[in-house]
């Protein structure tokens, strides 16, 4: 079965700094993997995904996501940490011809001014 | 492009009362989802639609929940009668035609409701 894990509830950085929004998947064969951001009040926004090629994906907002085959991993990144950036981030797997999508628990990012 | 709509946007309730939700999605997708959001969880699938009939609903409880999406377009989710777990955001998702945006699904701003 398709799972993503989200190991971190809350993520909390100063702004200016790098911040990392962990996830990592278990899948049967190829991975596709997204990340999803919500905004309080508001539904989710797509951001980025991975299908195949480079391991490194760039998305919307200036954030990228590192696809780690070995380690499983699939951990959102970005270089310099904006208070708009504070949010819920939701990492998540296509399953069943990929007409559907199994999200995680989600991971709380706060950055602090 | 609009997005996916949805009202209303926060509803309140009290327990076995009944309620409705609208969602209208993305025009040209054929796809559409309804997912209940609870506090703290990642949105879980109810429901899924393929134009006017359904894909898949076998998380949805049958037994006070229902669905439908008569021509194609726009859909309503009923709650009948209400439980207080059923407090939660409820988000619709539409998707366009395979081939285009690999998977990709656009959310709706998501209806908040509260049962007392």
């Amino acid at each position: 079965a398709q799972s993503v894990a989200q190991p971190e509830d809350q993520v909390n950085v100063a702004e200016g700094n790098p911040l990392t929004v962990k996830c990592t998947y278990s899948v049967s064969g190829n991975p596709y993997l997204f990340w999803y951001v919500q905004y309080p009040n508001r539904g989710l926004q797509f951001l980025l995904k991975y299908i195949t090629g480079d391991n490194l994906v760039k998305g919307s907002y200036g954030f990228e996501a590192e696809f780690n085959k070995s380690q499983t991993s699939f951990h959102l990144k970005k270089p310099s940490a904006l208070v708009s950036d504070s949010a819920l981030y939701f990492c998540a797997v296509p399953y069943s011809s990929a007409s559907k999508i199994i999200f995680g628990s989600g991971t709380r990012l706060s950055i602090r001014p | 492009e609009a997005g996916v709509a949805q009202s209303p946007r926060y509803k309140i309730i009290e327990k076995r009362q009944s309620v409705a939700f609208w969602c209208n999605p993305i025009s040209g997708h054929a796809t559409l989802y309804w997912y209940q959001q609870i506090l703290g969880q990642g949105p879980k699938l109810l429901i899924q639609f393929q134009n006017n009939g359904v894909v898949d609903d076998s998380q949805l409880p049958k037994d006070r929940f229902s669905a439908e999406r008569l021509k194609g377009v726009d859909s309503t989710l009923k709650i009948q009668p209400a439980k207080l777990e059923d407090s939660a955001v409820y988000l619709c998702a539409s998707r366009p035609p395979s081939g285009q945006s690999y998977n990709e699904q656009f959310f709706g701003p998501g209806t908040r409701l509260t049962v007392l």
